[in-house]
């Protein structure tokens, strides 16, 4: 099974701020990466696939980017609605594996 | 929009079957090009894929290792939904389930079901 690994598990930042979160995969998985947003008592929402490519609707201050086994999901300027737990998935091979999350919090 | 709904049963005792159904509403179980998962997430474990099913031209499945020996995933073409059974669980099955789509792109999830939280206790 393809390992994910994401750092940190939590940072705290405040509105305004740009927030980095870094996925790296156990093998290379090209751009196999899809990310999502989750916020207490709610599923997961797709955020970000094919490592770059902003889901319908998401707003542009999100940019993900990488290739093999290392990725990064930023965050330009964080919102209040942003505070939220943040996962990477690979999709490059079965079974689909996910990291272990970020979580946003406020400073 | 496609939306999924989840329901079935909150605590399960140990040793019994887990069963959970999706009812699919804005696609159909039966399309070519989507496929329908189960995914759980605990503390202990994070999220967790157990498995799939979809149909291109006849019925496939695929399941995850960890839990292969004890799961099964079917589609209901009558109901336009798709149902997860857990055989023989125990305490460490307990956890967030949920029904999830894969977006057209891959192997990802586009839309996902509420989650139903399934104790497992006596």
């Amino acid at each position: 099974d393809i390992q994910m690994t994401q750092s940190p598990s939590s940072v705290s930042a405040s509105v305004g701020d740009r927030v980095t979160i870094t996925c790296r995969a156990s093998q290379g998985i090209a751009s196999w990466l899809a990310w999502y947003q989750q916020k207490p008592g709610k599923a997961p929402k797709f955020l970000i696939y094919g490592a770059s490519t902003l889901q319908t609707g998401v707003p542009s201050r999100f940019s993900g980017s990488g290739s093999g086994t290392d990725f990064t999901l930023t965050i330009s300027s964080l919102q209040p609605e942003d505070f939220a737990t943040y996962y990477c998935q690979q999709a490059s091979s079965y079974p689909l594996t996910f990291g272990g999350g970020t979580k946003v919090e406020i400073k | 929009q496609v939306q999924l709904q989840q329901s079935g049963p909150g605590l399960v005792k140990p040793s019994q079957t887990l069963s959970l159904t999706c009812a699919i509403s804005g696609d159909s179980v039966s399309s070519n090009s989507a496929a329908w998962n189960w995914i759980r997430q605990s503390p202990s474990r994070g999220l967790e894929w157990l498995g799939r099913t979809y149909y291109r031209s006849k019925w496939y499945n695929d399941y995850a290792v960890s839990v292969k020996s004890r799961v099964i995933i079917n589609p209901d073409t009558s109901k336009n939904q798709f149902s997860l059974q857990l055989n023989s669980v125990t305490p460490e099955d307990t956890a967030v389930y949920y029904c999830a789509r894969e977006a057209n792109w891959g192997p990802a999830f586009d839309y996902w079901g509420q989650g139903t939280l399934v104790t497992v206790s006596s």
